[in-house]
Parts: C-alpha cells; sequence; structure tokens
C-alpha cells in the first residue's frame, strides 16, 4: 500500500516559469512533510519541510502548499532555473511510523 | 565534518554472496538508517537505529541484517545476495527522528549489481 503519491512522474518547464509537483497522503497521523531534492549520482537532500498546522511555508523560491482536509501538499518552485533540474520527492513521517516514507519522485527538467 | 560517508561507491556481485555496506557519521547523530531507491520506486526504509545498541526493521528488511555498536557506524550487511538486491543503497543519519524536524543527511550511496 503506498501512503505517499506523487505526481507528475516528469515535468518539463521553460526556464522562468513555475513548476509544481503534488502529493497525496493516506495516513492522517503523518505530521511531518519534507521535500527532498536529488542530483544525478548523489544521495537526497532536504530542501523544505512543513508541519500540518500551517498552510503554507516559503523558503525562498520554493514554497510548500499543505491542504490538511484533502491530505494533499504541493511544492512550488517560482522562476524555475536550469539548476533546479533534478528528481524531486515528497516524504511524510509520523504517527509511530517507522522513518521516512517517500513518494516515488518526480523528475524534473528545466529548459533554458 | 566528512557528514556522512559509505563505502563502497559501486559493487558487483554473484548471487549468494554476502557483503558489508558501510556507513559511517562525525556529526554524533543517534538516528541511523538505511534506504534502497529503485526506480520508480522513491526510497524505502530498510532499517533503522535510534541509538547504539538498538536497531529495528523497516519497510522492506528481508535479507539485510544491520547493527549498532557505535554511535558512528551502521553497516548493512547481505547475507545471500539475490538479483532483487541489486539497488542505489542509501545511508542517513540525524539527531533525532524526522518528526522533531531534525534535518536527515544522506550519503552519497552505494550502487550494488547482483548478478
Amino acid at each position: 500500500q503506498q501512503q505517499v503519491k506523487q505526481s507528475p512522474q516528469s515535468l518539463i518547464v521553460q526556464k522562468g516559469g513555475i513548476s509544481i509537483i503534488n502529493c497525496a497522503y493516506e495516513n492522517t497521523a503523518f505530521d511531518y512533510f519534507p521535500w527532498y531534492q536529488q542530483f544525478p549520482g548523489k544521495g537526497p537532500a532536504l530542501l523544505i519541510a512543513i508541519r500540518p498546522d500551517v498552510s503554507e511555508k516559503k523558503e525562498g523560491r520554493f514554497t510548500i502548499s499543505f491542504n490538511k482536509s484533502a491530505k494533499q501538499f504541493s511544492l512550488h518552485i517560482m522562476d524555475s532555473q536550469p539548476g533546479d533540474s533534478a528528481t524531486y520527492f515528497c516524504a511524510a513521517e509520523g504517527g509511530g511510523a517507522d522513518g521516512l516514507t517517500f513518494g516515488k519522485g518526480t523528475h524534473l527538467i528545466i529548459q533554458p | 565534518n566528512a557528514g556522512v560517508t559509505q563505502t563502497p561507491k559501486f559493487q558487483v556481485l554473484k548471487t549468494g554472496q554476502s557483503m558489508t555496506l558501510q556507513c559511517a557519521q562525525d556529526m554524533n547523530h543517534e538516528y541511523m538508517s538505511w534506504y534502497r531507491q529503485d526506480p520508480g520506486m522513491g526510497l524505502r526504509l530498510i532499517h533503522y537505529s535510534v541509538g547504539a545498541g538498538i536497531t529495528d526493521q523497516g519497510e522492506v528488511p528481508n535479507g539485510y541484517n544491520v547493527s549498532r555498536s557505535t554511535t558512528e557506524d551502521f553497516p548493512l550487511r547481505l547475507l545471500s545476495a539475490a538479483p532483487s538486491q541489486t539497488s542505489v543503497y542509501f545511508c542517513a543519519s540525524s539527531y533525532g527522528q524526522q518528526g522533531n524536524e531534525e534535518t536527515q543527511y544522506f550519503g552519497p550511496g552505494t550502487r550494488l549489481l547482483v548478478l
């Protein structure tokens, strides 16, 4: 049973555009929702994270939007740059679950 | 700080062989974990440890053993490798479990091919 569903699998965005990646979760006990960025040949690195007591968190060009009632959260990358080209993973943790539960990832390509 | 280090970077095994994937961190982190990453599957938790001497199973523990004799090291053992264990393995560490907003740091990964 996949507890965190991520879409789309791949995404192509023009430079300067907005990249949007969506995730939905099933376990209502999850209470921590991080996003990871992974470049080829590297380990994932924490990008930004949110807890369900807020609806939005912004760090620079990266914003998480959180909808607790719909059990959905999304990553928005404003003014997308070629250097943002990477694989992005959403994840969730909490409620007694062991470790992080990851989505399957989104391969993002920013075209110059 | 070197952060989280993993060795080897790449390994080829034959079915039935055993090996140990090494993971070390120099940040005095209590929490360490192992994930495997397969194409289109995201990362799945294999085993984790909340401190020296304490380990527990994650989502996909079968075929793997771990031990935590020191805070710094958390090796992952494959007792009898199978082609289904072909994957990229990541070790991660943090001060505490992620739910406490502790950043989890990942190593560079070990790419394993089982023939």
